[in-house]
């Protein structure tokens, strides 16, 4: 089947670094993509990996090894207004629709 | 500036009483789709349009249907809601061009039923 696992809980300090991990299965996959989620808001689109290595875009990067079927995104310098939801979401087979993963709730703490 | 639209941001309704949610976007993208997200879940897709061709989702309840009657708008109906529909409906979009890999979403409808 078509799945993405997601740590459900993160916890970490302002200024800090935190990853959050992804792991996939899929019998097709063609990008890996991260969602941000403020409570009560909307999706909002952070990064997208087709290839594996590493996407940086600001404080935000993402890592996708296809070899491992795993990616993770990285948040450096964590604000306050980082707290959120994060998902992961593949891009699993030929149609155009995206699979979420469980998603992770990160907080910021001060 | 080109967005995503949902009306409404709230909606009430009764036990079996019809309703129907609106999404409209004027990023004049090829395709539009409808997700429930329940709370402290992820988005779950019911259906999706590329142009005019309608997918649907194989666990999506027979008591959704929804409508695409031109490019910049889709409609959501639920015939007979029942107390488990409850939820946030989002609607998003994608250009249609190379992947789905970045969808723009509206604000959704926060549905209640009574």
């Amino acid at each position: 089947g078509q799945s993405l696992e997601q740590p459900s809980e993160v916890t970490a300090v302002e200024g800090a670094i935190v990853q959050i991990n992804c792991t996939y299965q899929t019998s097709g996959f063609y990008g890996l993509s991260w969602y941000q989620q403020h409570d009560g808001g909307a999706p909002t689109f952070l990064s997208y990996n087709a290839l594996d290595g590493l996407e940086e875009t600001g404080r935000f990067s993402s890592f996708l090894s296809r070899s491992d079927s795993y990616g993770y995104l990285l948040l450096q310098e964590l604000q306050m207004k980082d707290s959120a939801s994060y998902f992961c979401a593949g891009w699993m087979d030929s149609s155009y629709k995206l699979i979420f993963g469980s998603g992770t709730r990160l907080l910021v703490r001060p | 500036d080109a967005m995503v639209i949902q009306n409404p941001r709230y909606q009430v309704t009764q036990f079996g009483k019809p309703v129907t949610l609106s999404c409209s976007q004027t990023l004049n993208h090829n395709v539009m789709y409808w997700y429930q997200q329940k709370s402290s879940q992820a988005p779950k897709l019911l259906f999706h349009y590329y142009d005019k061709d309608f997918n649907n989702e194989a666990d999506t309840p027979d008591n959704f249907q929804s409508r695409r009657p031109n490019t910049s708008f889709c409609f959501l109906d639920i015939r007979s809601p029942g107390l488990g529909d409850a939820a946030m409906y989002l609607c998003a979009t994608c250009p249609g061009t190379s992947s789905p890999n970045e969808q723009f979403f509206g604000p959704g409808t926060r549905l209640t039923v009574l």
